[in-house]
């Protein structure tokens, strides 16, 4: 158990339409980062936010964005949905105060585009 | 930027056999290492990290990894493996907060 969840935990979406992912970081993180996992790959990184502003993104274009909210829940949208955004998506919470840290990840949202 | 290899997509073994997965990395920098278990259809469960101090780390259910700089690897192992050890494992490398994740191992426990 890791005090990260994410919500909901399955979803199918028709390609063109957009979707909300959301996630509720473990309590005192500041720091949330989402990760798309395709079927049968590693995890690769999409962006991250630190204390609601981005702080750095992956090789993703712009139809996905995210917000992270003042008491550092965060969402993670994604426009204009094409059929290989298929995924498990996980969001990963950490609590950033100098240096690195362990990442602490929810249980992911499996997202089916048809 | 950094890196991860895991050099084995696929370790069948028997139950009760040891077991070595191995992870390569490259980054021009100091990195923390980490390895992650993931259970079908579910999140990622961290198993052991490296951040300083002993080279040889040892994480939850008996796994343990040995950090060796010089050969830039981060092998994950267990002496004596059981069924409920088949999963996908996940080695990550993190540099100021960008952690990148190698492609995943799947590990095979037979009976």
């Amino acid at each position: 158990e890791t005090g990260v969840t994410q919500s909901p935990t399955h979803l199918i979406k028709t390609r063109g339409q957009q979707v909300t992912l959301r996630c509720s970081s473990q309590s005192g993180h500041n720091t949330v980062s989402w990760y798309q996992q395709a079927l049968g790959q590693g995890p690769q990184f999409i962006f991250q936010y630190y204390r609601e502003e981005e702080n750095g993104r992956g090789n993703f274009p712009p139809r996905f964005s995210g917000l992270q909210f003042p008491n550092y829940s965060s969402e993670l949208n994604v426009n204009a949905l094409e059929l290989d955004d298929s995924a498990l998506y996980l969001c990963a919470s950490s609590l950033v105060v100098q240096g690195n840290t362990e990442a602490f990840f929810g249980q992911g949202t499996r997202l089916t585009v048809v | 930027a950094q890196s991860v290899t895991q050099l084995d997509s696929q370790v069948p073994v028997f139950e009760e056999a040891p077991v070595e997965l191995r992870c390569n990395y490259s980054s021009s920098v100091s990195v923390y290492l980490f390895w992650y278990v993931q259970y079908p259809n579910q999140g990622l469960q961290l198993l052991l990290k490296y951040l300083s101090g002993s080279t040889l780390v040892k994480g939850i259910n008996g796994f343990e990894a040995e950090f060796n700089k010089s050969q830039t690897s981060f092998h994950l192992r267990k002496p004596s493996v059981h069924i409920s050890d088949t999963a996908e494992y996940f080695c990550a490398v993190i540099h100021n907060n960008d952690m990148r994740f190698g492609a995943g191992t799947r590990l095979t426990v037979k009976p």
